[in-house]
């Protein structure tokens, strides 16, 4: 079974640096394309970017080009998503999901607040 | 950047049949555009629907089916029932690795 399991909730004040994560299981971690998608409070989604795990080759959204970086290790089937400087409008729903041409498996989502 | 379009809300009876669509602020979707659909309700993680234009993916009801109609990628609920009061959002391939979200529609069954 095809499962994502994202890391749990987040409260960090603005500044902070803060990494997520997204593990794979079911399936060959390296063979497909992880996308990262925001929901902000009472939103819609964003597509922010995608990562192919067998190579590190990211892609982003313009919208989030230098606001976010995508990692993975596929050493243990996990890619990442990282701040290196919250703002209070990073707060959001962070999920991941699997594919490149649509997704078709979803992470349950991880809760980002961050508030001085 | 190039801005996907949907319908912001739409009503329907149970038992009816609705289309959504998915447009581009600037041209036509075609299947290149590989469009795919979601329905979050409300608390919950997205749900995939449709893929690389109206491929249903697992699981997924034959009343949920998608096309492109025009010059849009479309998502047609036959039958609806009550569960299928969500939102939902249609997803665009624009090339080099990027997509883009809709800006999603809120069906109401009633």
């Amino acid at each position: 079974e095809v499962q994502l399991v994202q890391s749990g909730a987040e409260v960090k004040k603005p500044g902070e640096s803060l990494k997520i994560s997204c593990k794979g299981s079911g399936y060959s971690f390296t063979s497909y394309w992880i996308g990262w998608v925001r929901q902000m409070p009472g939103k819609g989604l964003e597509w922010m970017g995608i990562i192919y795990p067998g190579d590190s080759d990211a892609r982003y959204s313009p919208s989030f080009q230098g606001q976010v970086t995508i990692s993975a290790d596929k050493s243990i089937s996990t890619a990442y998503l990282l701040w290196s400087s919250l703002k209070a409008s990073d707060t959001a729903i962070y999920y991941c999901a699997r594919g490149k041409l649509g997704f078709d498996y979803w992470g349950q989502g991880t809760l980002v607040t961050v508030s001085s | 950047q190039t801005v996907v379009t949907q319908e912001p809300s739409f009503s329907v009876s149970p038992g009816g049949t609705v289309t959504l669509t998915c447009g581009l602020s600037s041209g036509s979707v075609s299947t290149s555009y590989y469009p795919s659909w979601y329905q979050q309700t409300p608390g919950q993680a997205p749900r995939t629907l449709i893929y690389s234009t109206n491929t249903r993916s697992s699981g997924v009801p034959d009343r949920f089916s998608g096309s492109i109609l025009g010059n849009k990628a479309a998502l047609t609920i036959t039958g609806a029932q009550a569960d299928d009061e969500s939102d939902y959002y249609c997803v665009l391939y624009m090339g080099s690795g990027i997509s883009v979200f809709g800006t999603g529609t809120k069906v109401t069954v009633l």
